[in-house]
Order: C-alpha cells, then structure tokens, then sequence
C-alpha cells in the first residue's frame, strides 16, 4: 500500500503558484519523498525528490517539513499543461516504486 | 538523448493467448521496471530489472514474467490471457546508482477480447 496521503483533487488559476500536498506521517529515516505528475495519456513524468532539505529544479520546489511527516510540491507559475495526476511517493533508495492515488490538479483558465 | 520506447503501442489479443511486450531503455540507463496501469487499480508495480537480474517484484501471477538483455532492453510476457489483464503497460528506466529518477515510456495499450 502507498504510505502518503494526498487530497484526491485541486483546482488552481493559470498563472498562480500550486501547492500540493501529501502527507507521509509514518515514514522512515531512509526514506526520500518523490514526486511524478502523469499527463492524460502519457507515462509518468518525474518532478523532483529529497530526503529532508528542501529542493528546487527547473520544473518545481520540493518542502519537507522539519519533522519530514509531510511536504508540498509547488508549481510557481501553473500553465494549462501542468493539468495531471501528481503522485507523492516515499521510498528508499533501491525500492520499488508504490503509486498511490495521486491528486488530480486542474489548471483553470 | 532518446527517451525510453516501448513496442508494439497498442495491441489486441484474445483470451488465452500470449503477449509480449518490448522496452528499451534510455542509453545508459541499467535499470528497466515494469508497471500496469488500468482505471480500478491505478498504477501497480510489476517487476524491476538491473544488470539482467529480478531486483524487485510486486504481487502479480507467475503468468506475468519477465526479462532483460545484455544490451538492458527489456521484455515482458503474460501467458494465458485473461480479460482482466487488458491494461497500459509501462516501462521506466533509471541509472540505479544513486541517480533513482525513472523515466517512462509512452506505455503498450493492451485490449484482451
């Protein structure tokens, strides 16, 4: 079973900052937090991980919180193609991947 | 850089045939995991390869197998095909040495009539 929770679906406005949420109350030392994004259609897409310090790249920022007990992807500046299903996922090093439900994140006009 | 390709794109069996699906990863990568993804089930694990040895497996039927080449592509087979394995397959590679980014390919459409 997934070890995150996230919220099954957000809305937010073309041109606003989306922060996504995910929950991983029960994770462990050795254990990094993941983020993919799939396109309607496509395979998934990797975003970003960390393992306790916050991470930016060229598509998104990456917060774990100080507890490592959950983190929030944002978006800074959502266009209509960041419309997908985003999976937060928790795993070690070397392990296979678990896809949880995900949150769907509609971009609105 | 190519990205990873699987082959055939869509596909049409019948129950109790067999299939084999196709991946080749991106150059370099040693890695190639294996993924089913149909509406009920979401995306599920199937089965990882690294250096032409299973490294991880999920919780499928022995009818799912697997396997990887020198060159590390990879193939899939599901024998005796039942209506339930009508799903898109999809295959990922990563460099698995400490760089554990998988990149995914456009999937295989599956239809089991």
């Amino acid at each position: 079973d997934a070890k995150t929770t996230q919220p099954t679906s957000m809305d937010c406005a073309e041109g606003r900052a989306a922060n996504l949420p995910c929950n991983h109350s029960t994770i462990s030392g050795n254990e990094y937090v993941y983020w993919y994004r799939q396109i309607h259609s496509q395979g998934p897409q990797y975003i970003i991980h960390g393992l306790k310090n916050n991470e930016t790249n060229e598509m998104a920022s990456l917060i774990i919180t100080e507890d490592r007990k959950s983190s929030t992807l944002i978006l800074p500046h959502a266009t209509l193609r960041d419309t997908a299903v985003y999976y937060c996922i928790v795993r070690p090093l070397g392990d296979k991947i678990i896809f949880g439900k995900g949150t769907r994140l509609h971009i609105l006009p | 850089k190519a990205g990873v390709t699987q082959t055939p794109r869509y596909l049409i069996k019948t129950r109790g045939q067999q299939v084999t699906l196709s991946c080749s990863p991106i150059s370099g990568h040693r890695s190639v995991s294996w993924y089913q993804q149909t509406p009920g089930q979401g995306l599920q694990f199937l089965f990882e390869y690294f250096s032409e040895t299973q490294r991880n497996k999920g919780n499928f039927p022995g009818r799912f197998s697997g396997r990887q080449f020198s060159n590390s592509r990879s193939e899939m087979n599901v024998s005796t095909l039942e209506l339930g394995d009508s799903a898109l397959y999809l295959c990922a590679s990563s460099y698995r040495d400490g760089r554990e980014e998988q990149y995914f390919g456009p999937g295989t459409r599956l239809t089991v009539t």
